[in-house]
């Protein structure tokens, strides 16, 4: 079975940058995988950041942005602000209907 | 923008059938532009998708769940449903109700609050 792989967590200065990534333990993972990341803080619903690789959903600050990084997918996040300190998911479609969420990575800002 | 909002007891025995209602602000049921999605999450867990469904009726659940769990949808009354037969402590959690675009469905456009469901006798 193939599982999407994050890093559980990660940290920033406040105003630096960080590449959030997400892979496959099977396989290279592409644009046809239609990745798509999400931000969660505690007790409030995911929020949707990016789809379709690069598409940033709307009203999401440019400071955001995703791409493929080798054969992976990863989210950036420029100019990290005290609020950008959440969990991060991927969903990544596998085929058949089939998706699948990442673990999430926990972002801190310090 | 739509609203929408998750409904449904908060408290499952095990075994039973968990039974949550997603209630749309907007007709954009009786249009084919979206898919219907339900998304879980145990308590300090990752999100888990469950499945979607579609104004035509197609179907898809996620193999892990797919001989437990029912999607369906009634656009008059702009609703859609899950069910989960058969919950165990493993079902515990909150339950997301979400829209996606048809073309491009990991377009989340808008989530529902979520509903935590506790399985327990």
């Amino acid at each position: 079975q193939t599982v999407v792989t994050q890093e559980p967590s990660f940290s920033v200065s406040p105003g630096g940058t960080v590449t959030l990534t997400c892979g496959l333990t099977s396989g290279s993972l592409s644009r046809g995988n239609y990745p798509s990341w999400f931000q969660q803080t505690p007790g409030q619903p995911p929020r949707s950041l990016i789809h379709t690789t690069d598409m940033r959903c709307t009203g999401v600050p440019d400071r955001f942005s995703g791409s493929i990084l080798g054969n992976k997918a990863a989210l950036t996040i420029a100019g990290a602000q005290a609020d950008d300190e959440s969990d991060y998911y991927c969903l990544i479609y596998l085929g058949m209907g089939v998706a699948v969420f990442g673990g999430g990575t926990k972002l801190t800002v310090l | 923008q739509v609203q929408m909002q998750e409904s449904g007891p908060g408290l499952v025995r095990p075994l039973e059938t968990l039974s949550l209602t997603c209630i749309v602000s907007d007709g954009s049921m009786s249009v084919p532009d979206y898919y219907w999605t339900w998304i879980r999450q145990s308590p300090g867990k990752g999100l888990e998708y469950i499945g979607k469904i579609h104004s035509s009726g197609s179907r898809y659940y996620s193999p892990s769940l797919k001989s437990r769990v029912s999607i369906s949808m009634d656009r008059s009354r702009r609703q859609f449903y899950l069910t989960v037969s058969s919950v165990t402590a493993a079902d515990t959690g909150f339950y997301y109700c979400a829209r996606s675009d048809y073309k491009l469905d990991n377009w989340f456009h808008s989530w529902g609050q979520g509903i935590l469901v506790t399985v327990s006798s």
